[in-house]
C-alpha cells in the first residue's frame, strides 16, 4: 500500500525568505508525485508534477520540488515566498498500478511580513 | 482561472431537503470526480465516473446520489443529509482514471455545503 507523509503540519516564515516543504512517500512500486495548493475558501491547484525523467521539476509561482527515489522525497522548495503564498499546500502520490491519488495531510504555509 | 464549474458556490440545507450540487467542464476530460473535504484536511474522494460510468464508490452513504448525464456534466443530488456531512464538496475531472497513468486532476472552485 501507498502512503504520503508530510512532515510538517504548519511552516511559518517571513516573507522574501526560502521554504522548503517536506514529503516523503512509501511505495513498492514506481511512482507518480504531485504537489497542490489551495488558497483560502478556494479549490486545489497543481502545483507541479512528476511523472518521470529529470528528477528536478519545475511548478508554477516560482516553486520547484526534487525527486529524491533513495529517500523516497519529494520535497516542495521555493527561493523566495511572498505573503500570497500563504495557503495549504497537499503532497499526494499516484502508485502505477493504483487508480486513485494519495494524499498528505496537508502543511498550512504562513507567510509574515 | 479553474475550467471545472460548480454550482451553487454557497448552499445551506435542512435535514429533510432535497438538493443537487452541479459541476461542468469543457476540457473534453473522460473522468470525473467528487470529493468531499474538511477545513485543512485533505479532500475524501467520494466517488469516479469514467466515460460517464460509474467506477469508484468508497462506500460513500446512500443519502449521497451521483449523477453523470453526459461527459462534461457532473451532479450530485443530496437528500436527508447530516449536519457532520457539512463540508467543501470539489468537482475534478482528469483526461483519464486507470492505472499507470499521472493524469493531472483539476478541481473546481467547491461548494461549500451546510447542514441544518
Amino acid at each position: 500500500a501507498q502512503s504520503v507523509t508530510q512532515l510538517d503540519s504548519q511552516v511559518p516564515v517571513f516573507e522574501e525568505a526560502p521554504v522548503e516543504l517536506r514529503c516523503n512517500y512509501s511505495s513498492s512500486v514506481s511512482v507518480y508525485l504531485f504537489w497542490y495548493v489551495q488558497y483560502p475558501n478556494q479549490g486545489l491547484q497543481l502545483l507541479l508534477k512528476y511523472l518521470s525523467g529529470s528528477t528536478l521539476v519545475k511548478g508554477i509561482n516560482g516553486f520547484e520540488a526534487e525527486f529524491n527515489k533513495s529517500q523516497t522525497s519529494f520535497h516542495l522548495r521555493k527561493p523566495s515566498v511572498h505573503i500570497s503564498d500563504t495557503a495549504e499546500y497537499f503532497c499526494a502520490v499516484k502508485a502505477g498500478n493504483n487508480r486513485k491519488l494519495i494524499w498528505g495531510l496537508g502543511t498550512s504555509l504562513a507567510v509574515n511580513p | 482561472d479553474t475550467e471545472v464549474t460548480q454550482t451553487p458556490k454557497h448552499l445551506v440545507m435542512g435535514m429533510t431537503n432535497k438538493k443537487s450540487l452541479k459541476c461542468e467542464q469543457h476540457m473534453g476530460h473522460r473522468a470525473m470526480y467528487w470529493y468531499k473535504q474538511k477545513a485543512k484536511k485533505p479532500p475524501e474522494l467520494m466517488f469516479v465516473y469514467s466515460y460517464e460510468k460509474l467506477s469508484i464508490n468508497e462506500s460513500v452513504p446512500s443519502r449521497f446520489s451521483p449523477e453523470c448525464p453526459n461527459s462534461s456534466l457532473l451532479n450530485l443530488h443530496l437528500h436527508a443529509l447530516q449536519p457532520e456531512d457539512s463540508a467543501l464538496y470539489l468537482c475534478a475531472s482528469s483526461q483519464g482514471q486507470g492505472a499507470y497513468s499521472g493524469n493531472t486532476i483539476y478541481f473546481g472552485e467547491g461548494s461549500w455545503l451546510t447542514v441544518v
